[in-house]
Order: C-alpha cells, then structure tokens, then sequence
C-alpha cells in the first residue's frame, strides 16, 4: 500500500543551524502539507502546498520556515534558523484533492526534530 | 475561531468493554471531519471520513457518526491492541480563497487492559 515517507527519522541540530527535513508524498496526490506536534500537544497545522506554491499557512510559518518541492518526488521543510521551541515532530502528509472523497490526509511517520 | 474538542482525555477499558469517545466542533463551512489513531512516536493513521450529519462509517471493532455538533467513536468489544490515542480533526473554509484547513483535537488516550 502507497505510504508518505520522511528522513531522517530523528535530527538533532544546534540552535541557530538550519535543517532540512525530507518527505515523499504518495505519488499520485496533488496536496502537500507539514505539521508539528511539540511533545504532549495536539497536531498543528503548519503549511499547504499545491502546484509548485504554498496555498496556506498557519501563524507559526513564518520568515524561518520554507517548503520546497525540488524534483517531482520529494517535499521540504527547511527551518533557516532552529530555536529551542522548535523541538518537536514534524509530519508530512499528502492527499489527492480538497474536496469530498479525495480530501483525507495521509502522514508519515514524522521528524522528531531536538534542538540543542 | 475554530475549535475542536475530544472527551475524555484519557480512558481506561477493560477487554470487551464498549464505550465511545467525544469530539466536539465549532466551524464554519465543514468540508470533513477525520478520525485517527496515533501510537506513541508515530504519525497519525487515517481510520475514517465523515462528511454530513447522519453519515456513520464502520471499520471492525471501530464505528464514527456525525452530528450537526459532534462526532463519536464508538469502540465495540475493544482489545489490548486498540490501545492507541485517537485524534479528530475538522477541515473547513478558511478565508475567502476556497482554502481548507485543518484543525485537530487534543485526542483521547485509550487504554484496553486484558
């Protein structure tokens, strides 16, 4: 069964670095999202992307943030400049469309991302 | 603003012991309500759509219905591998550029002991 996929599994960064972190969508969805979920909290939504362009974005994207899709399989989110608060699990998630019957999300395993 | 809202925070079964989880919402322009279960340390796997009120969706010891107001997960003879947090998540209009957003719970703690 087609999975959304994310490397690495754990990334341990100093603060100030920036980092990448990697995703692969199922291949036939159109829609690319992230999310984090900080330990003991609820999933936020972090970002939308469709058609080579972010489509949305919660408050907590900011200048720091950016998402990319640079070949025709994978997806980023590169944080420029990692702070302690970002320490969490970033999931990617995919779904065909946006509308009835072809809006569910499909996430992957996630990024647990510590910063240092 | 919108808001989702699951009850209990954390439930204790025993085996075999039915019970149902709460997710309570207040949006605007509901375009799907999600379930999902999530283990400890692992994404959130998908179980269920639900799109109107009155729709109830099924999958083995698992069934989802829809009001106006409110969904429920409704556990039947649950099993020690059922143990699992469950999450709801709403997806509605944001802004007036078709968009969607989607906004989960806090989610529920099930726990099943043998």
């Amino acid at each position: 069964e087609p999975e959304v996929t994310q490397t690495p599994s754990h990334q341990v960064t100093q603060m100030g670095q920036e980092v990448i972190l990697r995703c692969v969508p199922i291949s036939n969805h159109l829609y690319f999202y992230w999310y984090r979920q900080i330990l003991g909290q609820k999933v936020e939504f972090l970002v939308s992307f469709y058609n080579n362009e972010i489509s949305e974005k919660s408050e907590i994207f900011d200048d720091q943030f950016s998402v990319e899709r640079p070949d025709g399989s994978n997806f980023t989110l590169k944080i420029r400049s990692t702070k302690l608060e970002d320490s969490a699990m970033y999931f990617c998630a995919s779904s065909v469309g946006l509308y009835r019957g072809s809006n569910e999300q499909f996430f992957g395993p996630g990024t647990r991302l510590t910063v240092l | 603003e919108d808001q989702v809202t699951q009850s209990p925070e954390a439930l204790r079964l025993q085996e075999g012991e039915s019970s149902s989880l709460n997710c309570s919402y207040t949006v605007s322009g509901l375009r799907g309500l999600f379930w999902y279960r999530q283990d400890p340390g692992k994404g959130p796997e998908f179980l269920f759509t639900l799109y109107s009120a009155g729709e109830e969706k099924e999958k083995e010891r698992l069934k989802a219905t829809l009001t106006k107001k409110e969904s429920f997960l409704h556990i039947t003879a649950p099993k020690p591998e059922d143990s699992a947090t469950y999450l709801c998540a709403v997806q509605a209009l944001f802004g007036s550029g078709g968009y969607q957003k989607v906004t989960f719970g806090t989610g529920t703690k099930l726990q099943v002991i043998p």
